[in-house]
């Protein structure tokens, strides 16, 4: 089965909302990035977090690695939030190859 | 600090036609990555190195892609007879010991 899950695959939201995306791994993972891609543009780090809690402006992470599960919270959206977030595991076994998600489609409506 | 630097940013060749991708890390990382994502995609890996070594490159197409990094700096991506299913966006990232991985902006290909 698919090694890393995100959920949802899309979510549409009102400017000023919270999102709440999530990614879920099947493996222990040494390393934990969430991405920001938008349309036609390049992957953009937005945090780097394998356990604990983790703030940058109004993205926080959570991961909790027994659980196998991290979230991305985005507080207070824009609507130059919308893109794709993506999350992306190093397992210890994968000789430093990103494994990734499907990705969560967001989009910020005004 | 600079960041992963790319180039070209864009290219668009006629099916059958070479084209290289350049690609300089931070300075530092020890392991570069080279992603082929198409359009709508996620990135899918082609190949990887650590210092000048390659580690994995059982996703490159190896009949008509190739790689090269050979002072385990810089690397260049190249595609010979190039073909229309090979349109997509390339990226480079980098990284230091199994750390943050950072990209680079991308080399957009157009195969026509």
């Amino acid at each position: 089965g698919q090694q890393v899950q995100q959920s949802p695959s899309s979510l549409v939201l009102q400017e000023g909302e919270n999102a709440e995306l999530q990614c879920n791994f099947s493996s222990t993972a040494t390393q934990l990035q969430w991405f920001y891609q938008s349309p036609g543009g390049s992957l953009v780090s937005l945090l780097s977090n394998p356990s604990g809690t983790k703030h940058t402006g109004r993205l926080t992470s959570t991961t909790v690695t027994k659980e196998r599960r991290s979230s991305l919270h985005i507080s207070s959206s824009q609507t130059t939030d919308s893109g794709t977030y993506l999350c992306a595991i190093d397992r210890l076994d994968s000789n430093y190859q990103l494994i990734w998600g499907s990705g969560t489609k967001l989009i910020i409506k005004p | 600090e600079a960041g992963v630097t790319q180039s070209p940013r864009y290219a668009v060749l006629q099916e059958g036609q070479a084209v290289s991708f350049w690609c300089d890390p931070i300075s530092g990382h020890d392991t570069l990555y080279w992603y082929q994502q198409p359009r709508d995609q996620g990135p899918q890996l082609l190949v990887y190195f650590r210092d000048e070594a390659v580690i994995d490159n059982s996703q490159l197409p190896s009949d008509r892609f190739s790689a090269v990094r050979p002072k385990g700096t810089n690397s260049t991506l190249k595609i010979q007879s190039a073909k229309q299913g090979d349109t997509a966006t390339y990226l480079c990232a980098s990284s230091f010991d199994r750390g943050e991985v950072f990209f680079g902006k991308g080399t957009r290909l157009t195969v026509v």
